[in-house]
């Protein structure tokens, strides 16, 4: 069946350290992954995504590579700031790109 | 493009009432919305899965006489908590599929709190 399993936090980083927020996945066929960012109160954002292996998402500094042999999908920014405190999410999706499968969520706080 | 929105954003109802919380795609059309539920630092739970013109499917366990799901048209989605009770108090949040972009989209959350 299909799984993802996430890095636990909380995550308590200073502003401009380096971000890594693993996560793993167990899928049958082809998934598509994705990296989604919950700020506090809201809904989910989507923050990247890629559809097969060895593509890379990207967006707001944010890089993740798929990852087939390794079965991995992690999360990694150069330099976090303050404004990138939230809860992150790792999820896939299946074949039909209908059923999505989450993580359990990463919380990281950055700190001036 | 691909908006959902969820209305109301967050509402407060007393035990033994019922809420209903609308989500709608705003610029597409969705064959298929699913309904989330998400407990304070948890992860997003799968509640059910609603087709439009047809039932919704439930996950194990979701009461579906207690979550009425409705999937009237291709924009909208409803979702009535019936007979609420405090543990029903959560985040509840919507999403729809897009076909052509094979991607969810999802609505910003309705937080229900029952008194």
């Amino acid at each position: 069946g299909n799984s993802v399993t996430q890095m636990e936090g909380p995550v308590t980083l200073s502003e401009e350290a380096f971000l890594t927020i693993n996560c793993t996945y167990t899928a049958t066929g082809y998934p598509s992954l994705f990296w989604y960012v919950q700020y506090p109160g809201e809904g989910l954002q989507l923050l990247l995504k890629a559809t097969k292996a060895d593509d890379k998402g990207s967006n707001k500094g944010f890089e993740a590579t798929y990852r087939k042999e390794t079965t991995s999908f992690h999360l990694e920014k150069g330099s976090v700031q303050v404004s990138d405190s939230a809860v992150y999410f790792c999820a896939l999706s299946g074949n039909t790109g209908n059923q999505f499968y989450f993580g359990t969520g990463t919380s990281l706080t950055v700190i001036p | 493009g691909a908006v959902v929105s969820q209305h109301p954003s967050w509402v407060i109802c007393k035990s033994g009432t019922s809420v209903k919380i609308e989500c709608r795609s705003l610029d597409f059309q969705a064959t298929t919305m699913f309904w989330y539920r998400q407990f304070p630092k948890q992860s997003l739970m799968l509640m059910a899965t609603s087709n439009e013109g047809s039932k919704a499917t439930y996950e194990q366990g979701v009461e579906k006489d207690k979550f009425l799901i409705n999937h009237a048209s291709l924009t909208l989605s409803t979702l009535t908590v019936t007979s609420a009770h405090p543990e029903d108090s959560s985040f509840y949040i919507c999403s729809s599929y897009h076909r052509g972009l094979y991607e969810q989209y999802f609505g910003p959350g309705t937080r229900l709190t029952v008194t």
